[in-house]
């Protein structure tokens, strides 16, 4: 099983409707993150959170909400899904510690977003 | 923001050809990450290397801090080393950030 794992994986959705990813992790981090995905522009950081109470808005927050449910769970929220949203969708984790073991940052497998 | 910079943008190597990707940095770094997606989304993470060097198999990095650039060097190329390689970093200078991805470096290796 994925230490990491989104659901779902692929979705397409209406303009307008309102969608949730779901994040879960079994590794025990304290940190978890959203980062969006379109070609030829990299990763971009949606929201993250740094502990459960802790929630910060990325480079790219507006559309998006999100919700820190548990220390495990993080969920990523578009209240009124339009085109330009239309992505791959990563949540990823990482621990609070030093050097590698703390820094090193692990992500779930994407799900695929169409808004139509 | 740090302003992260990767070249080449796209590179096509014949098996068993070696590479070097590059990644610039415009500020000092406290964390430094090389990633690797595959064809199918996936994202391995491959070294964290904010400064140094480090080898693992047939890949190694290289980060010079000081004059604020990356190099991912890939020996003996296989076409499972298809696919994009991202550098990420956090700014010395930002406090506790989570990472700033470059727009990747796409690799084909033909058979």
């Amino acid at each position: 099983d994925a230490d990491v794992t989104q659901t779902p994986r692929n979705r397409i959705t209406k303009t307008g409707k309102r969608i949730m990813l779901e994040c879960s992790q079994t590794k025990g981090h304290d940190r978890m993150y959203w980062y969006r995905q379109d070609p030829g522009l990299g990763l971009r950081l949606i929201y993250y959170s740094f502990d459960v109470k802790d929630i910060n808005k990325g480079e790219i927050s507006d559309g998006y909400s999100v919700s820190r449910q548990a220390q495990a769970k993080f969920s990523l929220s578009l209240e009124s899904a339009i085109p330009n949203q239309t992505a791959l969708y990563f949540c990823a984790t990482s621990d609070s510690g030093q050097g590698a073991a703390g820094n090193t940052i692990y992500f779930g497998e994407g799900s695929w977003l169409t808004v139509v | 923001g740090i302003q992260v910079e990767q070249s080449p943008p796209d590179l096509i190597l014949q098996e068993g050809a070696n590479s070097t990707l590059r990644c610039n940095f415009s500020d000092s770094v406290n964390n430094l990450q090389w990633f690797h997606q595959n064809p199918w989304g996936q994202l391995i993470n491959l070294f964290y290397i904010p400064s140094g060097t480090k080898q693992n198999g047939r890949l190694s990095a290289t980060t010079v801090a000081t004059e604020r650039y990356s190099l991912l060097y890939i020996s003996s190329s296989q076409t499972t080393d298809s696919g994009v390689y991202f550098c990420a970093v956090v700014s010395r200078n930002s406090g506790n950030t989570p990472l700033v991805f470059g727009k990747g470096t796409r690799l084909s290796v033909i058979a």
